[in-house]
C-alpha cells in the first residue's frame, strides 16, 4: 500500500494565480484532513472531510476550497494565490474511530511570489 | 478557545539520557491524546496514543503519561540515541472528528 500521496510534491505560483493539491489513500478511510504547517505556527487544519461528498472548515479556511467527489482522494484548492499561502500543506487520513492514527503524506511545499 | 502549548521549542540532551518533553492545555477537556514524531521534510508519524483514563502508556523507550488534573502530558524517551533527534506534536481530539495539534518540541540528541 501507498498510505497517503500527495501531489505535487513542490510548486511556485505567482499572486493571483490557482492551483489544486491533490491527496490520495488507499486505506479505505472515511476521514481526510488538509493541514498547512508554518515555521512557529505549527500545524494547522484548513478543511477536514468525514466521507465521500462531505467537508466541513476547519482552523484556517479563509482562501482554500476542497471538495471529496470520490473517497480515495481529497482535493485542495486556491482559487487566487497570495504570499500569505506560501506553506507546506499536509494531507491526512483516518479510519473515523475517534482513537484512530492520522496517516500523513509527504507534504506539498508551496511558494507564492 | 483551546490551546494547546508545548513547554519549549527546543530541548539538546546528551545520548543515553532520559528526554522530557511536556503537552500543556487549556480550556478543553480531551478524551485522548497522541504524540507524533516529524522529521525535517517529512509529514507526522503516529507514535503513541493514551486515553484520559490510563495514567501512562509505555511502548519499547516510550513513556506517555496523561494528568487530566493539571492537563498536562509528559512525554519521555529513555536511553536516548541520536536517531530520536526529531520534531515531537502533541495532539489533542476535537469533539471526535479532528486533531488539534502543538506546536511541537525539537529534540536534539548529541552523542
Amino acid at each position: 500500500n501507498a498510505g497517503v500521496t500527495q501531489t505535487p510534491k513542490f510548486r511556485v505560483l505567482k499572486t493571483g494565480q490557482s492551483m489544486t493539491l491533490l491527496c490520495a489513500q488507499d486505506m479505505n478511510h472515511e476521514y481526510m484532513y488538509w493541514y498547512r504547517q508554518d515555521p512557529g505556527m505549527g500545524l494547522r487544519l484548513i478543511h477536514y472531510s468525514v466521507g465521500e461528498g462531505t467537508t466541513a472548515k476547519g482552523e484556517v479556511p479563509d482562501g482554500y476550497n476542497v471538495s471529496r467527489l470520490k473517497k480515495q482522494n481529497f482535493l485542495l484548492g486556491l482559487e487566487s494565490a497570495a504570499p500569505s499561502q506560501t506553506s507546506v500543506y499536509f494531507c491526512a487520513s483516518t479510519s473515523g474511530q475517534t482513537t484512530d492514527t492520522q496517516y500523513f503524506g509527504p507534504g506539498t511545499r508551496l511558494t507564492v511570489l | 478557545s483551546q490551546k494547546i502549548e508545548q513547554n519549549s521549542e527546543a530541548l539538546n540532551i546528551q545520548e543515553g539520557k532520559t528526554a522530557t518533553l511536556t503537552c500543556n492545555y487549556t480550556n478543553y477537556s480531551p478524551a485522548y491524546l497522541q504524540w507524533y514524531r516529524q522529521d525535517p521534510g517529512r509529514g507526522p508519524v503516529f507514535l503513541l496514543l493514551i486515553r484520559e483514563n490510563e495514567k501512562e502508556k509505555r511502548k519499547e523507550r516510550l513513556k506517555v503519561t496523561f494528568d487530566t488534573t493539571l492537563k498536562q502530558s509528559l512525554f519521555h524517551i529513555t536511553a536516548s540515541q541520536p536517531a530520536d533527534s526529531a520534531t515531537y506534536l502533541c495532539a489533542l481530539d476535537q469533539a471526535g472528528t479532528a486533531l488539534i495539534f502543538g506546536k511541537g518540541t525539537t529534540l536534539s540528541v548529541s552523542s
